[in-house]
């Protein structure tokens, strides 16, 4: 039960570049949802899906692109990386329609610096 | 969004009932409120969600009063274990993290 997981773990790029960070899940829920995670801080939410091919904003958009066509996979795009979007990505899925609850599981993160 | 207030960090011991509050004032008739627990370096962790009275499960107690802008955690004998950031959060899908509550239990 590989559940919710991200690649890479460590990402180092430079400014300007386009990063893409992956996020894969086998519960085939059909919420997910990209945080990020500045140091010292609660998590900020970016984008997220209701389900394929369906995405919607979150509070913190701007600089950032995602598709959606598998279920399972979400991927985040930064078109064009800046220093202030280095942080620590956390991608999470949940599946209310499956629970009782709106329980979102985390995944493990990916820690992205900006040079 | 509902935005939420909780205290900043606190102190416990190892066997200590903690309990932790939080205030919404804004929060909307579908809103559910939903504490999570995080670790450094990991991503965070459901705990209990409820949308009114009182909700227990093996790890924790969540109570809302009847006016619901307000909620409070409440975990059992805390251990040392239990030391992490708890976040209080109040939403439907689209969920706001504060700035959490940085618990502390020393033995």
């Amino acid at each position: 039960d590989a559940g919710i997981t991200q690649s890479p773990r460590y990402k180092i790029t430079e400014t300007g570049r386009q990063v893409t960070l992956m996020c894969h899940q086998t519960w085939s829920h059909s919420y997910m949802f990209w945080y990020r995670q500045d140091l010292g801080h609660g998590l900020r939410l970016i984008y997220y899906s209701a389900a394929a091919d369906i995405t919607d904003k979150g509070e913190v958009p701007d600089g950032y692109v995602v598709s959606r066509s598998k279920t399972e996979n979400f991927p985040l795009t930064l078109e064009s990386a800046t220093r202030s979007q280095t942080s620590v990505y956390f991608c999470a899925s949940s599946d209310p329609g499956k629970s009782t609850s709106y329980e979102q599981y985390f995944g493990p993160g990916t820690r992205l610096t900006v040079t | 969004l509902a935005k939420t207030t909780q205290p900043i960090s606190m102190d416990s011991y190892e066997g200590q009932e903690v309990n932790i509050t939080c205030s919404h004032n804004n929060i909307a008739t579908n809103d559910y409120i939903t504490w999570y627990q995080q670790f450094p370096s990991q991503g965070p962790r459901f705990i209990i969600q409820g949308y009114k009275t009182k909700v227990t499960n093996e790890v924790a107690s969540l109570f809302i009063p009847a006016d619901r802008k307000s909620s409070t955690l409440s975990l059992p004998r805390v251990s040392l274990s239990d030391t992490a950031v708890y976040y209080c959060l109040v939403g439907f899908q689209k969920l706001v993290f504060g700035t959490g509550t940085r618990l502390l239990v020393s033995p």
